[in-house]
């Protein structure tokens, strides 16, 4: 079993409705929860980190976390094509401060017009 | 002027050659690290660096040393390159604690023929 895993889609939705991205891991222990936006060709940019069980918001971004059946997801209300690219989970182990994160693999979202 | 600067940003090379990516950084983070990205594996870490002496190795070290010669440099040499290092590196900060993300470099792009 991965110790991080995401669906690689792509998972395409239309333009302004709300697209769902999942993500498990494997550690019961992990500490915290990075969400990162890849375009193609780019370096990953963080968009939110989460690491208390329940909902954080930021825009139209909502992290949702819960620990006890270990997965984390990405909400995206009022998809934009300016959305589509590779989201990638990440993962700080136990440990807390180590900062030595794991990734996983990214899903493709494609936001259509 | 970008926080975290890699060069170069493409790379082509010959099987055999040694070759070194190298990273500065403005951030101030002590914590910085190389990672790989492959088409379907994802980013994986190579090395880390917690301090100018403090070097761990990652999951894929082998074929690959480093050297961190300050705070802010963390050169990543590939001593006799091979096809199958041919990917895209990145370089990335990060501050002390769980909250703390990544701050990803642009990325090189390199190719052993």
């Amino acid at each position: 079993q991965k110790e991080v895993e995401q669906n690689s889609g792509p998972l395409s939705v239309p333009e302004g409705a709300i697209a769902s991205l999942n993500c498990t891991y494997s550690d019961r222990g992990s500490q915290s929860f990075f969400w990162y936006r890849q375009y193609s060709g780019k370096s990953p940019e963080l968009i939110m980190f989460i690491y208390s069980n329940g909902d954080k918001e930021d825009g139209r971004f909502t992290a949702q976390l819960n620990k006890a059946s270990q997965y984390v997801s990405l909400l995206i209300r009022d998809s934009q094509p300016s959305d589509s690219a590779t989201y990638l989970c990440a993962v700080n182990p136990p440990g807390g401060a180590t900062n030595k994160l794991i990734f996983g693999t990214g899903t493709l979202l494609a936001v259509q017009p | 002027d970008a926080d975290v600067t890699q060069t170069p940003r493409n790379r082509i090379t010959k099987t055999g050659k040694r070759i070194m990516l190298e990273c500065s950084q403005t951030k101030g983070h002590d914590r910085m690290y190389w990672y790989r990205q492959d088409p379907g594996l994802g980013l994986r870490l190579i090395y880390y660096s917690f301090d100018v002496k403090d070097i761990n190795k990652g999951e894929i070290s082998d074929g690959y040393s480093v050297s961190r010669q300050a705070q802010a440099k963390f050169s990543l040499s590939l001593e006799s390159a091979i096809p199958n290092q041919t990917a895209l590196y990145f370089c990335a900060t990060s501050d002390v604690g769980r909250d703390y993300g990544y701050t990803f470099g642009s990325g090189t792009r390199l190719t052993v023929v």
